[in-house]
């Protein structure tokens, strides 16, 4: 499969505690995307990189968020002293930078914090 | 006024209906207009997208996009209980998607 894959699928936490996730994107595809969608929702923007550039950063990620994309493959996102409101799934999609940059979307982060 | 709205649904057919599924927004500027579906507890598939004004088919789904409306719609043929999904339209100037809520559909066998 050479779609972009996102582990874990599941991941249960209490508060306050800090949690990581990890995105592969498609192997050729030079931008990375965060997005963040609670139930009932669509997708929110959270923040892009460009190779091993971030780009862009919406303002729903606080300070406890970070993440990187250090050889410009992988990317993680941290999320530090989790909330209750941080219960969410954390999508992360992937296109080219030419052409329409359609973003393929992996399946996905389920994270409940209790 | 959210920059996208969506009808949540939820939006239920029987098998065999052309199913128009439609989003409007506010800000003229986007160019790119996707069209994804989710499956429960799944990440968004893309099914289409449509570069400003215009229709696109694929299949038994057409896109179209009258950016004099700011409205743009996804018209599924032909249904089958398969497209049982929610379907999300998204919107784009520069790089970040911009996203409706989503319309759950039921196809009904």
């Amino acid at each position: 499969d050479t779609g972009v894959s996102q582990d874990p699928r599941h991941k249960i936490t209490k508060r306050g505690q800090n949690v990581t996730f990890r995105c592969d994107p498609i192997s050729e595809h030079n931008r990375l995307y965060w997005y963040r969608q609670t139930l009932g929702q669509g997708p929110e923007f959270l923040t892009y990189f460009q190779n091993e550039a971030q780009l862009e950063k919406s303002r729903l990620l606080s300070d406890r968020f970070s993440a990187e994309r250090p050889k410009g493959s992988f990317s993680t996102l941290e999320i530090q002293r989790t909330e209750q409101g941080d219960s969410a799934m954390y999508l992360c999609a992937s296109s080219l930078v030419q052409g329409a940059g359609e973003q393929f979307f992996g399946p996905g982060t389920r994270l409940t914090v209790l | 006024q959210k920059e996208v709205e969506q009808d949540p649904g939820p939006l239920s057919v029987p098998e065999g209906a052309i199913v128009s599924l439609n989003c409007t927004y506010s800000n003229s500027a986007f160019q790119y207009f996707m069209w994804y579906r989710q499956y429960s507890r799944k990440g968004p598939e893309l099914l289409m997208y449509t570069y400003s004004s215009g229709n696109k088919e694929d299949g038994r789904f057409t896109a179209q996009v009258d950016k004099s409306s700011k409205y743009i719609s996804l018209f599924i043929r032909d249904s089958q209980p398969s497209d049982s999904a929610t379907y999300l339209c998204a919107m784009r100037l520069n790089t970040p998607l911009v996203f409706g809520k989503g319309t759950r559909l039921s196809v009904i066998a």
